[in-house]
């Protein structure tokens, strides 16, 4: 199947600080890409839905100014928590949609961990 | 959003078939039924989608219901590593949203 890279895998950052995670769809061109959060033991919860070159849709109750998501090429998403928090500690996963012949398939990455301290 | 109602849990024994079952009652004609899996501290991994028949593939099938207010994915032969929460999830457009999912415990 199409591969999603995310890096860094686990991060530690300290409080107030911004951290990035990138986002990379790397056998095929993604023209939207998704952010999920997941706490321990949850389900994932989509924060916001990503098209190249335009702004993100985000979910309800996500702030846009704290979680800054960038969809500059077809291969790339990023994702910038602004002045985290201990409580913004958590496994954020990316996914990618193939406009290939997978269209109807997304593909996830393999998270990263943020630790907030 | 379209919802998914799956059981919490489920045990199978190892070698033998599996069938996680996933309701989905209030389904639109549009909707396509993905099922993902997960393991503890990675990305959901990709199994299996379908429309309206039956799909299979070298991981799994998937037994689609004919009024499609319900599907099935089938596991053939249990394994150790198959032990994963298996979410199912409706898709329409960019619309994709994960339910709470069964977690599968393979007992050796």
């Amino acid at each position: 199947g199409a591969v999603v890279s995310q890096h860094p895998s686990r991060v530690i950052c300290k409080s107030g600080t911004s951290v990035k995670i990138e986002c990379r769809s790397l056998d095929f061109q993604a023209t939207t890409m998704f952010w999920y959060r997941q706490f321990p033991k949850q389900s994932l919860m989509l924060m916001a839905t990503s098209n190249e070159g335009s702004k993100a849709t985000y979910e309800q109750g996500v702030e846009k100014d704290k979680f800054l998501i960038n969809h500059a090429s077809l291969t790339l998403s990023t994702l910038t928590v602004t002045s985290a928090h201990p409580e913004d500690s958590s496994f954020y996963i990316c996914s990618a949609r193939s406009i290939g012949g997978s269209g109807n398939t997304i593909y996830f990455g393999e998270g990263s961990w943020l630790t907030v301290v | 959003d379209a919802k998914t109602t799956q059981p919490n849990s489920m045990e199978s024994n190892e070698e033998e078939p599996v069938h996680l079952p996933c309701n989905h009652s209030t389904i639109s004609g549009t909707d396509y039924i993905h099922w993902y899996r997960q393991l503890p501290s990675q990305g959901p991994e990709y199994v299996i989608h379908g429309l309206t028949s039956n799909v299979n593939n070298r991981m799994a099938s998937l037994a689609i219901a004919e009024d499609r207010k319900s599907s099935t994915l089938i596991l053939h032969r249990a394994t150790l590593r198959d032990a994963a929460v298996y979410y199912c999830i409706l898709r329409s457009g960019n619309q994709f949203y994960f339910g709470t999912g069964t977690s599968l415990t393979v007992i050796p």
